[in-house]
């Protein structure tokens, strides 16, 4: 089966850097994805990681190790904007779709 | 280029009814993914289909079926509704199978049963 966790809430202050972990016991392994959903809004496409290593984007980061079936994303310089959801998404192998996490609520405050 | 578009945005039905909803894929992508997503599990995947053939099925049961056209454009149904079944309905379009699958997420159908 497949199971992909990560924390449920995390709280930061505007301006931090915050670190959204995810774990994943799949039956395979040709990618993860990170997407940041809003409130109301569809999920959109932050990053992708198929190799080990860290994969940067402007103000946001994220990293991949396989033989520990880790992820995390990175958000530096948060900014009230970053307040959403943030979904960790693994694809199992070359043709399938994407088996997601439960999301992780960010809440950025003053 | 135009986005994912699903229709309707949102919906009430009552436990018994069928429901139909529908998806129109961004321009060239012929795969097209459903998921559900609900407060409690998340998004959980329903099926997934490719040029007209259901490719992939989550693990729901019989009552939620689904179909792609020609055009590429997709439905979903959901027969005899249950209170359960109130959540939002999210399209996901990606050119292909194979590449890397980013997918392309509509806008989702709220769909509320009474």
């Amino acid at each position: 089966g497949q199971n992909i966790d990560q924390p449920t809430e995390m709280t930061a202050t505007e301006g931090a850097i915050v670190q959204i972990n995810c774990t994943y016991q799949t039956s395979g392994f040709n990618g993860l994805f990170w997407y940041q959903q809003h409130a109301g809004e569809a999920p959109t496409f932050l990053s992708y990681n198929v190799l080990d290593g860290l994969e940067e984007k402007g103000r946001f980061s994220s990293f991949l190790s396989r033989s520990k079936g880790y992820s995390y994303l990175l958000l530096k310089e948060l900014q009230m904007k970053d307040s959403a959801s943030y979904l960790c998404a693994v694809k199992d192998s070359g043709y399938s779709t994407l088996t997601f996490g439960k999301g992780t609520m960010l809440l950025v405050s003053p | 280029k135009a986005g994912v578009t699903q229709t309707p945005r949102y919906l009430i039905k009552t436990r018994g009814q069928q429901v139909t909803l529908s998806c129109s894929p961004i321009s060239g992508h012929r795969s097209v993914s459903w998921y559900q997503q609900t407060p409690g599990q998340g998004l959980q995947f329903l099926f997934e289909y490719f040029s007209e053939t259901q490719r992939n099925k989550g693990n729901f049961p019989g009552r939620f079926s689904g179909r792609q056209f020609s055009n590429s454009r997709s439905e979903m149904n959901v027969s005899t509704l249950e209170l359960g079944d109130s959540a939002l309905y999210l399209c996901a379009s990606r050119p292909g199978q194979g590449a890397s699958g980013e997918l392309f997420f509509g806008e989702g159908s709220r769909l509320t049963v009474l």
